[in-house]
């Protein structure tokens, strides 16, 4: 059972520069959210994506945004890229409605120089 | 604004030591989950509280919810090089609200 996939593993953009990563959810979850994780921070939240719509948004600029599939696949996109959207980013599943915790991904190392 | 605090933010100890991390916060939280980390991965869930003064047990880490829903322990009795790792709580506000995180306690056990 293939857990929460995440592509690429390593990503290095320049400043100004549009990135664009993606997470597959595990099988049987239909909510994904994604968070940004800084050197030495815990995970901040971005959004969650439901029904392909965003359901809860954390404090992040307009310069992230996201989409959700009808296979529950999501991506997340931020333009103008900026040195300090260097982070670990980690996609994260769940089942609407069922209790538990969260599947999280390997996460996307992004690097901006 | 950190919502929730962990402490201590880093701690080395000795194989067979017990330890204790504390998750503390202001805020009431419909339950809260601690994860490990390891370099490189994501965070991997150990446990969710839900209940006000719920102890949950796996193996050798016990896991407590504060009477309040506001903090939060972790003991770890015996540590064994294998616990080394980044331990994040985490508060979540409501059914699959999203996730509140500490800072996360560094914890490294010497052989």
């Amino acid at each position: 059972d293939a857990g929460v996939t995440q592509s690429p593993t390593h990503l290095i953009k320049t400043r100004g520069q549009q990135v664009t990563l993606r997470c597959s959810p595990k099988s049987g979850h239909d909510t994904v959210s994604w968070y940004q994780q800084a050197l030495g921070q815990g995970p901040q939240f971005i959004f969650q994506y439901y029904e392909e719509e965003e359901r809860q948004r954390g404090n992040f600029p307009d310069r992230f945004s996201g989409h959700q599939f009808p296979n529950y696949s999501s991506e997340l996109n931020v333009n103008a890229l900026l040195l300090g959207d260097s982070a670990l980013y980690l996609c994260a599943s769940t089942q609407l409605g069922q209790p538990g915790g969260y599947t999280f991904g390997s996460g996307t190392r992004l690097t901006i120089v | 604004t950190q919502l929730l605090e962990q402490s201590p933010q880093f701690l080395s100890i000795q194989e067979g030591e017990n330890l204790t991390v504390y998750c503390n916060s202001s805020s009431v939280f419909s339950s809260l989950q601690w994860y490990r980390q390891e370099p490189g991965e994501g965070p991997v869930l150990l446990v969710t509280v839900v209940t006000g003064g719920e102890v949950k047990k796996l193996k050798r880490l016990t896991f407590q919810f504060g009477d309040a829903r506001k903090d939060s322990s972790l003991h770890i009795t015996a540590a064994q090089p294998g616990d080394t790792g980044l331990y994040l709580c985490a508060g979540a506000r409501g059914s699959q609200g999203n996730l509140i995180f500490g800072k996360g306690t560094k914890l490294s056990v010497k052989p």
